[in-house]
């Protein structure tokens, strides 16, 4: 029962350039949540989305960011003209729909972003 | 709007003692509230939550956690200190009322937990 997926696990940019962030859910579950976690930080939540609809975007910044999550395939985090300050680990969560399992979300183990 | 304060960066305790890693939080209505672990460059795992019902919540690896609603509290416990339970634990909250179609977690930044040999 493979947990969630992310890749890649590790990518360095250049400044200017784009990073794409991939996340499965796990089988069943049909909630994705991104967030980040910067250095000597907590996660800052930045977006939750079900199967082709964006349900809350609230901690997203205004520019460069777009998170996507198609009928088919994983969710993608996209984060255009990549700059120093986007250098931190991005969290992919998952959960399933119901009342008594609510907020518990499984992670992922991470895509680390160095922008150089 | 919701938050969690872990007020200790740090936790140093000896292996075999019991240990503590506090957090308390502020939201507007009723609180749903958790605890996390996570490992070096690893991510985050559950270890418990509060939803309703007992104050006193158990969870995985021997962890607990007392629900305080007078002093908003939600302090992660556990009676003796294992040497592998060095790692990053974070408390988090979501209101009852953001309802079913939202499940936004607000975490705090985090305790580091050292257990000595």
């Amino acid at each position: 029962n493979a947990g969630v997926m992310q890749n890649p696990r590790h990518l360095v940019r250049r400044r200017g350039q784009e990073a794409r962030l991939r996340c499965s859910p796990m089988k069943g579950h049909s909630h994705v949540y991104w967030y980040r976690q910067l250095p000597e930080e907590g996660l800052k939540f930045m977006v939750y989305l079900q199967k082709e609809n964006i349900i809350d975007e609230s901690g997203m910044p205004k520019e460069r960011f777009s998170a996507e999550f198609p009928k088919e395939g994983p969710s993608i985090l996209r984060i255009q003209q990549v700059v120093r300050g986007d250098s931190a680990a991005y969290f992919c969560a998952s959960s399933p729909p119901g009342f008594r399992r609510a907020g518990e979300l499984f992670f992922g183990e991470g895509s680390r972003l160095t922008v150089l | 709007a919701q938050s969690v304060a872990q007020p200790e960066d740090q936790v140093n305790v000896a292996e075999g003692n019991p240990l503590t890693v506090k957090c308390t939080y502020s939201v507007s209505g009723n609180p749903y509230l958790f605890w996390y672990v996570q490992y070096p460059n690893r991510g985050l795992q559950f270890l418990l939550k509060y939803i309703t019902g007992d104050n006193l919540v158990k969870g995985s690896y021997g962890f607990e956690a007392e629900f305080n609603k007078s002093q908003t509290s939600f302090h992660l416990k556990k009676p003796s200190a294992l040497v592998s339970d060095s790692a990053l634990y974070f408390c988090a909250v979501r209101e009852e009322s953001s309802g079913a179609g939202s499940y936004q977690l607000t975490f705090g930044k985090g305790t580091k937990l050292s257990v000595i040999p």
